[in-house]
Formats: C-alpha cells, sequence, structure tokens
C-alpha cells in the first residue's frame, strides 16, 4: 500500500491560493489519489480525486504529475472557513481486500 | 448522494458498561464498511473492515472481542465497544465505500465516546 506524505502544517490568508502537496513514491497502477477534508469533531469530507493530470471541481483543483509519485491540491481564494486538516489517500477501489492507511495530514491555518 | 450517517452522535457511559454505534449508508448499498479511531490531534486510525454478511477483519492490536462489529445489511453497520474503559474514549468515524468502483470512501459525521 503506498505511503504518503504531507507537510504537518502550513499558514495563509484570506484570498491567497493554497497549494498541498503530497509525495506517494509507491503508488500502484490501480490507485486513486484523493484528498480529504475535516474539521474538528467532524468525519472526513471528500474534495476531490484523480487518476493522472489535472482535475478541477468546484472547490479545488488536483494536479497530478506523469509519474504520479505527488500530487497537489490547490485551494483558489481560501477563506477562514476553510481552516481544516487535509488528508491525501492512496488506494482503491475499496474492498473487504483493501487497507487504508491515513498519513498525518497537513493542518491548514487561514488568517485575516 | 453518498451520505453516511452514524448515531449516536456523541455518548458518555460509565467504566465497565458496553455501547453501540450504528452507522448507515442512507442512499446507497454498502458491501464494505470501515471504522476508524481518532484520538486528539492524530491521525485517523483504521480499526476494521466491516463485510457484510461475514466476519469483519481486524487491524493488528485491536481486540475483535473488545470492538464487536456486526454488518448485518448492506446499509447498516455496527461497533459495539464491550466493557468500555476510559482509554476507550476516543472519536469513532466510520466510512463506506460507493459501489460500483469503490474508489472513494464516503465518511460518516462520527462518534465522540467519553468513558468515565
Amino acid at each position: 500500500l503506498a505511503k504518503t506524505t504531507q507537510p504537518i502544517s502550513m499558514d495563509s490568508y484570506e484570498g491567497q491560493e493554497v497549494n498541498i502537496t503530497c509525495s506517494h513514491n509507491n503508488i500502484a497502477t490501480n490507485d486513486y489519489i484523493t484528498w480529504y477534508q475535516q474539521f474538528p469533531s467532524q468525519g472526513p469530507r471528500f474534495i476531490i480525486q484523480g487518476y493522472k493530470t489535472k482535475v478541477t471541481n468546484e472547490v479545488a483543483s488536483l494536479f497530478i504529475p506523469a509519474d504520479r509519485k505527488s500530487s497537489t491540491l490547490s485551494l483558489p481564494r481560501v477563506s477562514l472557513s476553510d481552516t481544516a486538516v487535509y488528508y491525501c489517500l492512496v488506494g482503491g477501489p475499496y474492498s473487504s481486500a483493501s487497507k487504508i492507511i491515513f498519513g498525518s495530514g497537513t493542518r491548514l491555518s487561514i488568517r485575516p | 448522494g453518498a451520505v453516511v450517517s452514524q448515531h449516536p452522535s456523541w455518548v458518555i457511559c460509565k467504566s465497565g458498561t458496553s455501547v453501540k454505534i450504528e452507522c448507515r449508508s442512507l442512499d446507497f448499498q454498502a458491501t464494505t464498511m470501515f471504522w476508524y479511531r481518532q484520538f486528539p490531534k492524530q491521525s485517523l486510525m483504521l480499526m476494521a473492515t466491516s463485510n457484510e454478511g461475514s466476519k469483519a477483519t481486524y487491524e493488528q492490536g485491536v481486540e475483535k472481542d473488545k470492538f464487536l462489529i456486526n454488518h448485518a445489511s448492506l446499509t447498516l453497520s455496527t461497533l459495539t465497544v464491550t466493557s468500555a474503559h476510559p482509554e476507550d474514549s476516543s472519536f469513532y468515524i466510520c466510512s463506506a465505500s460507493l459501489p460500483p468502483y469503490q474508489e472513494t470512501q464516503y465518511f460518516g459525521p462520527g462518534t465522540r465516546l467519553l468513558v468515565l
């Protein structure tokens, strides 16, 4: 199972673009890259998922280079409400045979 | 779509009692659900994989006799913490993967357990 490495914490200001990079050197051919957001005392919330190149949705973009050994979550124009822990997860499809390992996550703090 | 609920959202119990936590997939059928535990300021730790109609698969170090998991239907999995002790106090979160491809996990809101 591919292990992920992320920065422990990041700080930014409202209105800025924030990029969080995740390293996953041992990613397998059929693994997807998924990012989750977690607020205190809540379950993780799905943000975005991709397999290769670039994926964009209404809240974020995900950039995946050709070798897929890393990925970057991009949050455009962050606000105070984006303060949370962000987890990068590599794996899938998740079935009874799957193991899921959460990394340490990145604690993002947004300041006014 | 892909909503997972948990009940209760928080529970306080006395040491030595048992507590049951329910995890439901509200708008899809989940053949596999997962149970996690999260301590303050730490990441999620997988406890076990719950399979509908069969025994759960526990991660190393998780006591199967203490954390009983039942997955009786395609929309419900339960975690029972038996003979709870203060060290079992934690945030318990379940998740389910969305068929048919199952490459995405959807998480419940979590259950805060406090054992006195």
